[in-house]
C-alpha cells in the first residue's frame, strides 16, 4: 500500500489556470517536502515543512503555494499556470529520527 | 548554485562489470549522503546511504566510497545486471527536522547484456 498518496496521478491544465496537487502521508512523519522533476531540472527541491511550518522555500515564484491543513497533508497550489510548469511533482516525507526521504508516486502535470 | 555535482551524466557498462558513479559537494555541514535510484515512470527510492563517520558502506553489490577531505563520494555497482539500468541520483543533506535533500542531476546507467 502506498504510504504517500498523491492526487491526481495525471493532470492537464490550460495556461493561466490554477490547480491544486494533493499529498497525504501515512508514515507518521513530521517533515514533508515538494520536489519537481523535469527534463531541464531533475529532482529540484521546492519546499520543506516541519510540524506544518515552512522551513525552506527554494521556489522563486509566488505562484507556488504549499498548504498544510493537517499534520500529514501538504498540498501544492499553483496559480497562473505556464507551459514551463509542466513537470512531475513529487511529494516526500522524512521522520524526525530518520534520514531516509520517502517519495510519493508523483503528479504529472502538463500545461497546454 | 548546484550544491551537489554528479558525473558522468550517462554510463553504459556490460553485464558483470563494475559501474562507478561520482559525486562531489560544496557544503561541509552536510552529514548524510544517500544514493537514490529511479526507474522510468517511478519515483526515486533510496538505494544506500553513508554518514561521514565512515569512508565506506556496503550493501550487497552496492558500495559507497566517501572522501571527506576531498568532499567526494562515489557509488560502485559490482557485477552490474541489466535490471540495474536506471537513473541514479546522489544527494546530500544536513540531519535535522525538515532539512532538505539536495540532489545531483542524475546519471543514466545502462547495463548491456
Amino acid at each position: 500500500d502506498p504510504k504517500i498518496i498523491q492526487k491526481p496521478k495525471y493532470l492537464v491544465a490550460v495556461t493561466g489556470s490554477e490547480k491544486i496537487l494533493i499529498c497525504e502521508q501515512y508514515l507518521g512523519h513530521n517533515a514533508m517536502y515538494w520536489y519537481r522533476q523535469s527534463a531541464k531540472k531533475p529532482l529540484e527541491f521546492m519546499f520543506s515543512y516541519s510540524y506544518q511550518k515552512l522551513m525552506d522555500n527554494q521556489t522563486a515564484s509566488s505562484r507556488f503555494q504549499p498548504q498544510s491543513s493537517k499534520k500529514n497533508h501538504l498540498d501544492l497550489q499553483i496559480t497562473a499556470l505556464k507551459p514551463d510548469d509542466s513537470a512531475t511533482y513529487f511529494c516526500a516525507s522524512r521522520g524526525d529520527r530518520g534520514t531516509e526521504v520517502f517519495f510519493g508516486k508523483g503528479t504529472r502535470l502538463t500545461v497546454v | 548554485q548546484q550544491q551537489v555535482r554528479q558525473s558522468p551524466q550517462s554510463l553504459t557498462v556490460w553485464e558483470g562489470e563494475t559501474a562507478i558513479l561520482n559525486c562531489s559537494y560544496e557544503d561541509s555541514t552536510f552529514d548524510y549522503f544517500p544514493w537514490y535510484h529511479q526507474f522510468p515512470g517511478e519515483s526515486p527510492a533510496l538505494l544506500i546511504a553513508i554518514r561521514p563517520v565512515s569512508n565506506k558502506k556496503e550493501d550487497g553489490r552496492f558500495t559507497i566510497f566517501f572522501n571527506k577531505r576531498e568532499k567526494k563520494f562515489s557509488l560502485h555497482i559490482a557485477d552490474s545486471q541489466p535490471g540495474d539500468s536506471a537513473t541514479y541520483f546522489c544527494a546530500a543533506s544536513v540531519q535535522g527536522t525538515g532539512s532538505k535533500l539536495s540532489f545531483g542531476k542524475g546519471a543514466k546507467l545502462t547495463v548491456s547484456p
